[in-house]
């Protein structure tokens, strides 16, 4: 089993500043088979970003994901006020997946 | 565009069966290269997949899981089940469905609004 572990677990930032998630896993990821998602409240997560670094549909440019084998990023380049919420990791190898841990990006 | 929607009791006893359905709307849960799958989030913490089922019926499941999962298609009414035996406190969860996409691996494009299930007596 791949272990996601996502770090800060806590980012706090200002609106129209940069984040930077960080996932990083216990082995390498089978041909960047990573995804991202954001989950705000009381609402089920929605995809972000698929292999690695491709945005899903109506997804915003100010997100952008890269990275390969053990170590992936998410950035949001200028963060408004609605991507403010939990972001979550997500790879898929050999008929099995995982989640990470989740990064909360709180308004400082 | 698809839509999914959990319905099942809304409280489980421990060492009982959890039981759910995802209701499929807005496209066939027979057409396209798609898994149908389960993924539950317990309250204040992380997603945790389940599982998923291929309209054929094949299945996959988390290997955490595997001894007590059972996910069912039924292609008739367009409906994907759960089941989850003897249950406890630690499967209380909101439980999701949701729509993966075999696309750079497998990826989760759609969700079900989810729906809580507490076990308890």
């Amino acid at each position: 089993e791949i272990v996601l572990t996502q770090s800060p677990g806590t980012l706090s930032l200002s609106p129209g500043e940069r984040a930077t998630l960080s996932c990083r896993a216990s082995q390498s990821v089978t041909s960047s088979y990573l995804g991202w998602y954001q989950q705000k409240p009381g609402q089920a997560p929605r995809l972000l970003i698929y292999g690695a670094s491709s945005r899903a549909t109506g997804i915003p440019d100010r997100f952008s994901g890269s990275g390969s084998g053990t170590d992936f990023t998410l950035t949001i380049s200028r963060l408004e006020p609605e991507d403010f919420a939990v972001y979550y990791c997500q790879q898929y190898g050999r008929s099995f997946l995982t989640f990470g841990g989740g990064t909360k990006v709180e308004i400082k | 565009q698809v839509q999914l929607q959990e319905s099942g009791p809304g409280l489980v006893e421990p060492s009982q069966t959890l039981s759910l359905t995802c209701t499929v709307s807005g496209g066939s849960i027979s057409g396209g290269d798609y898994y149908w799958s389960w993924i539950r989030q317990p309250p204040g913490k992380g997603l945790e997949w389940i599982g998923y089922i291929y309209y054929s019926g094949s299945t996959y499941y988390n290997p955490s899981l595997k001894s007590r999962v059972t996910i069912s298609v039924d292609t008739s009414k367009n409906q994907f089940s759960l089941k989850l035996t003897s249950v406890t406190a630690a499967d209380t969860a909101v439980y999701y469905c949701a729509r993966a996409i075999t696309i750079f691996g497998v990826v989760f494009d759609h969700w079900g609004q989810g729906t809580l299930v507490p076990v308890s007596s």
